[in-house]
This record gives C-alpha cells, structure tokens and sequence, in this order.
C-alpha cells in the first residue's frame, strides 16, 4: 500500500521568503511518480509539480522545485521568493505504475503574510 | 472554458434525497475519477473509469454508484443522501497510460451539503 505523510497542518512565512513544504511516502513499488497541487481557497486543485522516482534529477517548475531524496522517501515542495498569491493548501501525492489513484496526503495550509 | 467541468457547483439538500452530481471533459481523457474531499482527510477515491464499459470502485464506493455515459462524461450519483456526505467532490481527468507520470486534472469541485 501506498501512504503520503504531510506533517506540517500549517506555515506561516513572510512575503519573499522561502519556504518548504515536507512530504515523506512510503511505497514498495519499484516505479512511482509523486505530485504536488495547490488548492487556493476557492477550492480547485491546480497541478504544480512532477518528480519520477527514477529521476535523476531534482524537478523544477518555475519558482516550484522539487527536494527529492529517495533513500530518506522525501519529496519536500520548495517555493522560492513566496507572493500572496501562494497562500493556499498544498498536497503531496504519488502514483505507482499501473496504478489507478493518486494517493494523497492531508495537506499543508500555507499563510504568506505581507 | 474549463477542461473538466463540474455541475452543480454548489448544492444544499436534505436527507434521503437523490442527487446527481455531473461531469463533462474536453481533453480528450480516456479516463475519468471521482474524489471525495474532507478536511484533514485529503481526497479519496471514490469511483474511477477507464472508458465508457470500464467503471471501478474505489476505496470508499458505498453509497455512490456512477455513470459514463460517454467518453466525455462522467456523473456521480447519491441514491440516497445522509449528512456524512456532505464534503467537496471533485472529477478528475488522465490519460489512458499506466506511466506513472501523468497527472491527473481536475475539475473546480461541487460543494455538497446535506442537511
């Protein structure tokens, strides 16, 4: 069975700065994918950013990036030079091959203040 | 216009009723998912479908039943509603491939609640 772990219910961070938002998972499959999607307050869920688990490198999106380390099984979401506009609920979720679901994690609410 | 478009966007109702919550996609997806939202809960899984004679339940089917009516659409229904349904509920779309890097797109969410 697949489980995503958020552990921050909650982070505050100041406009500018950056911020990391943690994720572990735990998986036997061999090959998965892990996604992070942005729920605003009007509630739709924006796709963000994508890592392989055979990825060599590290995925970036902008000011999105992706801190993967997979021997620790952490897909940590790095916002650079945060806005207004970030402050949102953020949620991890993997996909193993073949498999027919996401899996998703209970989210991180992130609060930028001015 | 929306890829996955959701209807209603809002509904309040009482217990007992039967609801039908719709969901149409222009992306030309194959397939096609329903997720139940509660807080501190993320999304679950409800029903998924890989094309219009493929209908899969998912982890928390009962209580729901689904219906494709074509590749494009995809509703969702509440035979009879109770209050511990009242959460978001969100269609997602993917495409028809078991890689695991496809994203799946959602829809902007129906907000249900049942009194």
């Amino acid at each position: 069975a697949q489980k995503i772990t958020q552990t921050q219910p909650g982070m505050f961070v100041q406009e500018k700065e950056a911020v990391t938002l943690d994720c572990t998972y735990d998986t036997s499959d061999p090959s998965y994918g892990l996604f992070w999607y942005k729920q605003p307050s009007s509630g739709e869920m924006i796709f963000l950013i994508y890592q392989g688990s055979y990825d060599q490198q590290n995925a970036t999106e902008g000011r999105y990036s992706l801190n993967f380390q997979k021997a620790r099984k952490s897909a940590n979401l790095v916002i650079s030079a945060s806005q207004l506009g970030d402050s949102a609920m953020y949620f991890c979720a993997m996909r193993g091959r073949g498999a027919q679901k996401l899996v998703f994690g209970q989210g991180t609410r992130l609060t930028i203040n001015p | 216009d929306a890829d996955v478009t959701q209807t209603p966007r809002n509904r309040i109702t009482k217990t007992g009723k039967r609801i039908m919550l719709e969901c149409s996609q222009t992306k030309g997806h194959d397939r096609m998912y329903w997720y139940r939202q509660d807080p501190g809960l993320g999304l679950r899984l409800i029903y998924y479908s890989f094309d219009v004679k493929d209908i899969n339940k998912g982890e928390i089917s009962d209580g729901y039943s689904v219906s494709r009516q074509a590749q494009a659409k995809f509703s969702l229904s509440l035979e009879s509603a109770i209050p511990n349904q009242t959460a978001l509920y969100f269609c997602a779309t993917s495409d028809s491939t078991t890689r695991e890097n496809q994203p799946q797109h959602f829809g902007d969410g129906t907000r249900l609640s049942i009194l």
